[in-house]
């Protein structure tokens, strides 16, 4: 069964410093897409950045990238240059290839972030 | 701008209730989902819909329904709300078709029920 697990329960990290939030995943799929969200406190899911299992690079948006290690089944989000707004939960998902029309997604548990000043 | 909006941001139910709990989305999307999120257990599927009157159940179905009778609208229904019922619950949609699109979610509802 497809799966995507996140070890890390909560992490903090000093402001202007970067961090890496971990999410591996298990799927049988050759064809799948990973997912990063945010969750700020207010509760609305915030969708950070995607990387396809084709995709030779690594994602990037701003000041996040996803470190894409397919062989380890890896997908880290790295977030340089941490900033107060950061702190948040944040999700890794992955797309089911049965339902790729569908876009349907598993997520993972969370992990909470505290950027400290 | 894409929105997806939820009928209610929060909600007192009691025991044995009939509950509704309304999406609307204004991306002409195909498909739609309701998740519930619980403390260390991420996101859970309870339904999925990738066109009107279609649905497909997610993970946890059980005490739950849905309707789709309009593309833009996803309606879940608790038939008979219970106390291991409350949570947030958050609706979301996404384009359909071979390629991956990103859900975009609505703001949540936190459903208590007593």
């Amino acid at each position: 069964a497809q799966k995507i697990t996140q070890t890390q329960p909560g992490m903090f990290v000093q402001e202007k410093e970067a961090v890496t939030l971990d999410c591996t995943y298990d799927t049988s799929d050759q064809s799948y897409g990973l997912f990063w969200y945010k969750q700020p406190s207010s509760g609305e899911m915030i969708f950070l950045i995607y990387q396809g299992s084709y995709d030779e690079q690594n994602a990037t948006e701003g000041r996040y990238s996803l470190n894409f290690q397919k062989a380890r089944k890896s997908a880290n989000l790295v977030i340089s240059a941490s900033q107060l707004g950061d702190s948040a939960m944040y999700f890794c998902a992955m797309r089911e290839g049965r339902f790729a029309g569908y876009n349907k997604l598993i997520f993972g548990a969370g992990t909470r972030l505290a950027v400290h000043p | 701008d894409v929105k997806v909006t939820q009928s209610s941001r929060y909600l007192v139910k009691r025991t044995g209730e009939k509950v509704f709990l309304e999406c609307v989305q204004d991306m002409d999307h195909e498909n739609m989902f309701w998740y519930r999120q619980d403390p260390g257990l991420g996101l859970r599927l309870i339904y999925f819909s990738y066109d009107v009157k279609m649905k497909e159940k997610g993970d946890i179905p059980e005490g739950y329904s849905v309707s789709r009778e309009k593309k833009e609208r996803f309606s879940l229904i608790l038939e008979s709300a219970s106390t291991n019922q409350t949570s947030m619950y958050l609706c979301a949609s996404s384009q359909g078709g071979q390629f991956s699109y990103e859900q975009y979610f609505g703001p949540g509802t936190r459903l208590t029920v007593t």
